[in-house]
């Protein structure tokens, strides 16, 4: 039962730098997920996905890009990473409905800890 | 826009004490309420939902009521154990909402001591 990986786990980068933080699932889920975890302020969305191909800004998306190539691969882009993008990075996916259904939870992986020094 | 508010904490307890912790929302829709758990280390895990007011979720000896007349969703346990430490999350999710997006509260962290 893998459900929703995330790698890597740990990554350090000094400002300027670029990388890509992958997250696969395996539960065939349409939706997928992009969150940053910051001390105080809950998780609040980067970027979602409602189906291979596609993307859509979230409540913090500024500094990020994501691509949706497969239906079970989101992944997580920072072109030119600064310190404010320090954080505990979290993928998630969840079924899909349709808009008017009733929402169905999002499942998440174990976090990408990021550091930019 | 929607918004969830979680009473602040740390929230600190000795084992088998009574817990609850306060979940209010705002919403422009009907949404669905989700209480999710994180423990050190670990990504969030679903602890339990409801979907329409009045309905009860409940899991592991926790519960929390929909209750649309308050916009309230505050989870409940009668006698927590030392596992139980961890960070709490209150969410919601409006169905009317493009892919279930979830907004989520602030985050109660929670020590349950023996």
């Amino acid at each position: 039962n893998a459900g929703v990986t995330q790698t890597p786990k740990f990554r350090v980068l000094k400002t300027g730098q670029s990388m890509t933080l992958l997250c696969a699932q395996d539960m065939n889920h349409e939706y997928m997920y992009w969150y940053r975890q910051d001390p105080g302020m809950g998780l609040r969305l980067i970027h979602y996905s409602v189906g291979e191909g596609t993307t859509a800004k979230g409540e913090v998306p500024d500094g990020y890009n994501v691509s949706r190539l497969k239906k079970q691969n989101f992944l997580l882009g920072l072109e030119s990473a600064a310190p404010s993008q320090t954080s505990v990075y979290f993928c998630a996916s969840s079924y899909s409905l349709g808009t008017g259904e009733i929402n169905q939870p999002q499942h998440f992986g174990d976090g990408t800890r990021l550091s930019i020094l | 826009g929607d918004s969830v508010t979680q009473m602040e904490g740390p929230v600190t307890l000795s084992e088998e004490a009574f817990l609850t912790i306060n979940c209010t929302y705002t919403a422009t829709g009907y949404p669905s309420l989700f209480w999710y758990v994180q423990y050190p280390g670990e990504g969030l895990q679903l602890l339990l939902k409801a979907t329409k007011a009045d309905d009860k979720g409940s899991n592991k000896g926790f519960e929390a009521t929909y209750r649309k007349e308050t916009t309230s969703f505050h989870l409940e346990k009668g006698s927590v154990q030392v596992s139980d430490s961890a960070v709490y999350f209150c969410a919601l999710s409006d169905r009317e909402t493009s892919g279930s997006r979830l907004t989520f509260g602030e985050g109660t962290q929670l020590t349950v001591n023996p």
